[in-house]
């Protein structure tokens, strides 16, 4: 079974430009979230999607955004983009949701921001 | 105060003993908790999952709840240097329209020859 696909793993952006990172599920996953991780403040929770609609949002600024497609795939979107912005950003499917605390996470996408 | 708090470490143990990883939680109301493991340069995945007071065993992992103290401890016996990594403690909390998974920063753990 395949597990979590994070496109792209590594990408380097100026400040002021955007980004959009993509996330393929587990199949039969229909749940995606999606966190920021910094060495100061660990995982940071971003959204969730459930079966297209968001469920839940984070304490994020609305540069960053969300969509999950009806194959459960799902891409975030990073607008106006800040030196604070590079972090790893995180992907999790999970069956039936982030409240089942079991979560399947991708690899990453390490985003740099000069 | 910070929802899940956890102290960074690093925690040293000598191979073969006994590793102790703490976690405590602000919200009264969180009703489950999560031990995930992550290797340097790696997502993290999870290892152990309690729900109610008490202790939970799998393998040489014990995960331990105390909810009247918002305490949840997770211990490795015969910790092995291959447990070298940072142990993240999850708490996920229903807030009434939906349900909020919260990590602490996590517990370096190393284990020394």
């Amino acid at each position: 079974k395949a597990g979590v696909t994070q496109t792209p793993r590594y990408l380097i952006k100026t400040r002021g430009q955007q980004v959009t990172l993509s996330c393929s599920p587990i199949s039969g996953h229909r749940s995606v979230s999606w966190y920021q991780q910094t060495p100061g403040q660990g995982l940071q929770f971003l959204f969730e999607y459930f079966s297209e609609t968001q469920r839940n949002k984070g304490n994020f600024p609305g540069r960053f955004s969300g969509r999950q497609f009806s194959n459960s795939r799902s891409e975030m979107n990073v607008s106006t983009l800040e030196l604070g912005d590079s972090a790893l950003y995180l992907c999790a499917s999970s069956f039936a949701g982030t409240n089942t605390g079991e979560l399947f996470f991708g690899e990453g996408s390490r985003l740099t921001v000069l | 105060q910070k929802e899940v708090e956890q102290n960074s470490g690093p925690l040293s143990v000598p191979e073969g003993a006994i590793a102790s990883l703490n976690c405590t939680y602000s919200d009264r109301v969180s009703q489950s908790f999560f031990w995930y493991r992550q290797y340097s340069g790696k997502s993290p995945e999870l290892i152990m999952s309690i729900y109610s007071n008490g202790d939970k065993e799998d393998g040489r992992f014990t995960a331990q709840l105390n909810k009247a103290s918002q305490y949840v401890s997770l211990l490795i016996r015969d910790s092995q240097p291959s447990d070298s990594a940072t142990y993240l403690c999850a708490v996920n909390t229903y807030t009434g329209t939906a349900s909020k998974l919260t990590f602490g920063t996590g517990t370096r753990l190393q284990v020394t020859l």
